[in-house]
């Protein structure tokens, strides 16, 4: 039973160019969460999803942030026109229901914005 | 709104005991995890609390204390592989799940 799988693992950018990253939770999840974690400090909410639905993206910044999580494929988190700001870790997680209490990370994608 | 805090970092003696505090501050309450994260690594679930009390998993241990809006996480028999950022992290009532900024854990052999 694979893991929550997230890809590419790494991925560098110039500034203004889109990234995108790629997150397949695990068998029989339909609940995926994206975070953003920078060095050195916790994870910071960014979108929850079910299949076909934006349940939250709060955490989301307005603008040139997006995610999908369509009824077939992985979840999508997309960042048009990217900024060095931008640069981090981003984990995606899975749970089976909305239990928030356990979740399965990916391994995450580091985002280099040069 | 939701916070947590935890003390940066944390040094123990391999083979010792040692144990990192949480204490939040919460909007509704949804019980208590606690993550382990290696560098570069991804957070892996180590335990939760949902009630007072301990939880018992193996070397790992996590105690709740809701009236104190208090928690911890206690590892015996410290290992060298221990060494991680270990962070405590609670759901808000939108389903989001708050983090602390994570105490990293040095063992020193």
């Amino acid at each position: 039973n694979a893991g929550v799988m997230q890809n590419p693992r790494h991925l560098v950018r110039r500034r203004g160019q889109e990234a995108r990253l790629r997150c397949s939770p695990m068998k029989g999840h339909s609940h995926v969460y994206w975070y953003r974690q920078l060095p050195e400090e916790g994870l910071k909410f960014m979108v929850y999803l079910q299949k076909e639905n934006i349940i939250d993206e709060s955490g989301m910044p307005k603008e040139r942030f997006s995610a999908e999580f369509p009824k077939e494929g992985p979840s999508i988190l997309r960042i048009q026109q990217v900024v060095r700001g931008d640069s981090a870790a981003y984990f995606c997680a899975s749970s089976p229901t909305p239990n928030q209490n356990e979740q399965y990370f990916g391994p995450g994608t580091r985002l280099t914005v040069t | 709104g939701q916070s947590l805090e935890q003390p940066s970092e944390v040094t123990a003696v391999e083979g010792a005991i040692v144990q990192i505090n949480c204490t939040y501050q919460t909007s509704g309450f949804y019980g208590l995890s606690w993550y382990q994260q290696h560098d570069g690594g991804a957070p892996t679930f180590l335990s939760y609390n949902g009630l007072d009390g301990l939880e018992e998993t193996g070397r790992f241990s996590s105690f709740l204390s809701r009236s104190d809006s208090y928690g911890y996480l206690l590892l015996q028999e410290l290992q060298m592989k221990d060494s991680a950022s270990y962070f405590c992290a609670t759901p808000n009532s939108n389903y989001q799940l708050i983090w602390g900024a994570g105490t990293k854990l040095i063992i020193k052999p």
